[in-house]
């Protein structure tokens, strides 16, 4: 298994809701990150997950939570969004948090905060 | 803030064509990737070349980085309409507290293949 998958791949929601997105992989990669990407925009950096444990925050609001159940599994627990917030959101991997053979991006959730 | 530049920001041209999309980037690199991202879909990692290495070629594609100029090309050979999609350099670097790297995106070249 070579992929990084993401669920959902839509997600609406209202600004007083609560959800969660999830990212899973099974090749073994130790670190995993969270990108949030603006429409023609690049990704930008949200989080970083090294052996499950967070290791970068890029200054994200607290209504974005991160959690990283185990190696495989990445969640990214959503809540009192503002419409700003829409977005492509993206999960990767990569062997370590060193990157040195790459990483592996899933498909994304996109996002609308309505 | 961003650590690479991609020139030019937007390239169209004819099947069969070759493509030059260039990146500059402002500080020391472990390496520099660049991904391929289809409208509004995941990212497509290309093409991976270390601090170290100058060229580096993977079937139709060739990346040369010259790390005194802080900069990198991708030169997409024989392009297909298929190759139509916006290309990113990213940085592998140490971020400003020294203690972890971070993958950091350009702008991007939203390159166009007209059949």
């Amino acid at each position: 298994d070579t992929e990084v998958t993401q669920t959902p791949k839509h997600l609406v929601m209202g600004m007083t809701n609560k959800k969660s997105l999830k990212c899973e992989q099974h090749m073994g990669h130790r670190a995993m990150y969270w990108y949030k990407q603006k429409a023609k925009k690049p990704p930008e950096l949200m989080f970083v997950y090294s052996y499950e444990k967070l290791s970068i925050n890029e200054s994200v609001p607290s209504r974005f939570s991160p959690e990283c159940p185990n190696s495989s599994l990445l969640n990214l627990h959503l809540h009192a969004l503002q419409p700003e917030d829409s977005a492509l959101y993206l999960c990767a991997s990569s062997q370590d948090y060193l990157g040195l053979y790459g990483y592996t991006f899933g498909s994304g959730t996109r996002l609308t905060v309505v | 803030s961003q650590q690479g530049e991609e020139d030019p920001q937007a390239l169209s041209i004819q099947e069969g064509e070759n493509a030059t999309m260039n990146c500059s980037y402002k500080t020391s690199i472990n390496n520099l990737q660049w991904y391929r991202q289809n409208s509004g879909r995941g990212l497509v990692h290309l093409i991976l070349i270390r601090s170290n290495e100058r060229e580096k070629h993977s079937g139709r594609l060739r990346v040369t980085l010259d790390t005194s100029k802080k900069s990198s090309s991708l030169l997409i050979t024989a392009s297909r309409a298929a190759d139509t999609a916006s290309y990113f350099c990213a940085t592998d670097a140490v971020d400003s507290g020294g203690s972890n790297y971070k993958l950091t995106f350009g702008k991007g070249t939203l390159l166009t293949v007209n059949p």
